[in-house]
């Protein structure tokens, strides 16, 4: 089955530095890759996803760029705000269920 | 829309007793997840659903866990005896079809005591 390994586990940056989440996946049958977001006490929330047939997408101050090949994808988020600190986690699928990684704890200081 | 309905969204309760937690997914989808998160193992997918029928259940964690599925918009879990390991938060989350974006509930934070 899939496999989807997530790093760094903790990530500090200042606000209006960019921050970078790295994702792997071992199922090259997976062709979905959705990254949510959860805030303390609340719920994931889907923020982008992408799929195998494009390698890159963005919304804003995200994207999310996929490499099939080495069957890795990333989030970038630019300009990054205090707002933006949460738990972030990345998932990849097939034709079946969501696997998610372990989640990347980012923290924006003013 | 008013989104997947969880409830409740708290429960404590002593362990020994059947706790059932209740999802409403969003009217219209397919499919159902029940995920369990905790601190030390993360989000955990329990077993999901496509249209109200049990595709894999190799996530639940024992036989004291059961999920049903009655009707297109109410799904259960429960877990019977409960044990203070099951504490945790238990979301419920629904999608058009599996491989479609997923939309979570607010959840249920379970104490077992």
């Amino acid at each position: 089955g899939e496999n989807v390994e997530q790093h760094p586990s903790t990530l500090s940056v200042q606000e209006g530095d960019s921050a970078v989440i790295k994702c792997t996946y071992s199922d090259s049958a997976s062709n979905y890759f959705p990254w949510y977001k959860q805030e303390l006490g609340k719920r994931p929330q889907l923020i982008i996803d992408i799929r195998s047939n494009v390698g890159e997408k963005k919304d804003q101050r995200i994207a999310v760029t996929l490499n099939k090949t080495a069957k890795h994808f990333s989030l970038h988020i630019t300009e990054t705000q205090p707002e933006d600190s949460a738990v972030y986690f990345c998932a990849g699928s097939g034709f079946q269920k969501l696997v998610f990684g372990t989640g990347t704890r980012l923290l924006v200081s003013p | 829309d008013a989104g997947v309905i969880q409830s409740p969204r708290h429960e404590v309760t002593e362990m020994g007793q059947e706790v059932t937690l209740r999802c409403k997914p969003i009217s219209g989808h397919n499919s159902l997840f029940w995920y369990r998160q905790t601190m030390m193992r993360g989000l955990e997918l329990l077993i999901y659903f496509n249209n109200n029928v049990p595709i894999d259940d190799s996530g639940m964690p024992e036989d004291r866990f059961s999920a049903k599925m009655p009707n297109a918009s109410f799904s259960t879990l429960k877990i019977q005896p409960s044990e203070p390991r099951d504490s945790a938060v238990y979301f419920c989350a629904s999608s058009l079809v599996v491989n479609q974006p997923q939309h979570f509930g607010d959840g249920t934070r379970l104490s077992i005591l």
